[in-house]
């Protein structure tokens, strides 16, 4: 069965720290993983969109990570912001007619 | 660009009554998908339409669940009867053509949240 698991499930940090979310899925055969951003109340964003071929992927602040032999991702936020409070969703696709499998997500709370 | 656009934004009614969900996706786009999000299983797709037509409806969890889209700006989510374990937030999203197979990038509404009383 194809799944997609984060942790942590939840997470506080200081404004200003980093921070890594983790991403392991099973779904194969595997085309793409990209990580999503969606604020309280709002919809997902995208952040990245990576391909098998694809290690890391930068996006301002955030960098993503992608190991396709062990099947993980991770995410990785620099130089934490009171905006980046929010629910971090990372989704996998297999093959290019398969649906995307979520994970359900990191709550990422950043404090002053 | 106003993106996805869906209402209502909130939704509160009584088991077995008729709700009907409304999205307009962005304008050019001919793919839409239908999401419920919960806090036990994330997100879930229900069904998803390209070019207006129904291509993958597995994800409706059953008969008291339909939708339509009779126009490539406008897209409905009906549940008849709504009973409370259907309480959940329900996203659209769309996608530009030519990206539906590898590296689509969905762009979601901001949802409807529904409560069953």
């Amino acid at each position: 069965k194809n799944q997609v698991e984060q942790s942590p499930q939840s997470l506080i940090i200081l404004e200003g720290k980093n921070c890594t979310l983790q991403c392991n899925y099973t779904v194969s055969p595997f085309s793409n993983l990209r990580w999503y951003k969606q604020d309280t109340g709002r919809g997902p964003v995208s952040l990245t969109i990576m391909t098998f071929s694809e290690n890391t992927k930068s996006n301002g602040r955030y960098t993503a990570t992608l190991d396709a032999d062990t099947k993980q991702s991770s995410l990785h936020i620099t130089a934490s912001q009171l905006s980046d409070s929010a629910s971090y969703i990372c989704v996998v696709r297999g093959g290019t007619a398969s649906k995307l499998t979520f994970g359900t997500g990191t709550r990422l709370q950043v404090t002053l | 660009d106003a993106g996805v656009i869906q209402s209502p934004r909130h939704e509160v009614t009584e088991m077995g009554q008729e709700v009907t969900l409304r999205c307009k996706p962005i304008s050019g786009h001919n793919s839409l998908f239908w999401y419920r999000q919960t806090m036990m299983r994330g997100l879930e797709l229900l069904i998803y339409f390209n070019n207006n037509v129904p291509i993958d409806d597995s994800g409706m969890p059953e008969d008291r669940f339909s939708a339509k889209m009779p126009n490539a700006s406008f897209s409905t989510l009906k549940i008849q009867p709504s009973e409370p374990r259907d309480s959940a937030v329900y996203f659209c999203a769309s996608s530009p053509p030519g990206q539906l197979s590898v590296k689509e990038k969905l762009f979601f509404g901001s949802g409807t949240q529904l409560s069953v009383l």
